[in-house]
């Protein structure tokens, strides 16, 4: 089992919509956990850190699930300009080595 | 947040030749990391490049493949040895901003640097 891994994607969704990504996680050791977002050709850049009480940021929030070992992030109201790949992202330990998923591809049309 | 730049940002190399990408960050990080990020895969922790010792790898990538340098605490190398296809990829320099208190912090990227391997 991959120790990150996400919805496959992609996602084709229209402008105004919900979307939700799922990520789980299989080191039960992991600390913190974040979400990236990468558009095309570019590096990733951090989205939102994850913690434990969730977390929202505008359009954006994230929750973490720590029995079942999950992260979520929903977007709401999803703009064209959302569309890029969405990785999770998660360190184990008393580390900062983060695993990635492989991200989910989202693509918001007009 | 830091400022990390990467050079080359892309280079089309022969097999069997090696290249050095080179990181250099704006501020003093303890935590530097590469990372590599092949077609339709996820990033892909190489190394930590450990600053004065040798670098930290991850399971499959050995030091004669992929030597790191890491002479201070803004800038680090990473070369990639007797390349060959399999090393086309794009590979990326982190580092980690800490957050007071915590064991933790928040990873941020170089623009990566485009490798192609004829």
């Amino acid at each position: 089992r991959k120790e990150v891994e996400q919805d496959p994607g992609p996602f084709n969704v229209p402008e105004g919509a919900t979307v939700a990504f799922n990520c789980t996680y299989s080191n039960s050791a992991s600390q913190s956990f974040f979400w990236y977002r990468q558009d095309c050709r570019k590096e990733p850049k951090l989205l939102m850190s994850v913690y434990s009480s969730g977390n929202e940021d505008g359009r954006f929030t994230a929750q973490l699930n720590r029995a079942s070992q999950y992260i979520s992030l929903l977007i709401r109201d999803s703009k064209l300009s959302d569309s890029a790949t969405y990785l999770c992202g998660s360190s184990g330990g008393s580390n900062y080595k983060l695993t990635f998923g492989k991200g989910t591809l989202l693509t918001v049309n007009p | 947040s830091a400022v990390i730049s990467q050079k080359p940002s892309r280079d089309i190399c022969q097999r069997g030749t090696s290249l050095t990408i080179q990181c250099q960050v704006d501020s003093q990080v303890t935590m530097m990391f590469w990372y590599r990020q092949q077609p339709g895969q996820s990033l892909t922790l190489i190394a930590t490049a450990n600053q004065g010792s040798e670098a930290t790898y991850e399971s499959g990538f050995v030091i004669d493949k992929f030597p790191i340098s890491r002479p201070n605490l803004t800038f680090s190398t990473l070369t990639v040895s007797n390349m060959s296809p399999e090393d086309s990829s794009i590979y990326l320099c982190s580092v980690a901003i800490t957050r007071t208190g915590l064991n933790t912090g928040e990873l941020f990227f170089g623009e990566g640097s485009r490798l192609t391997v004829l």
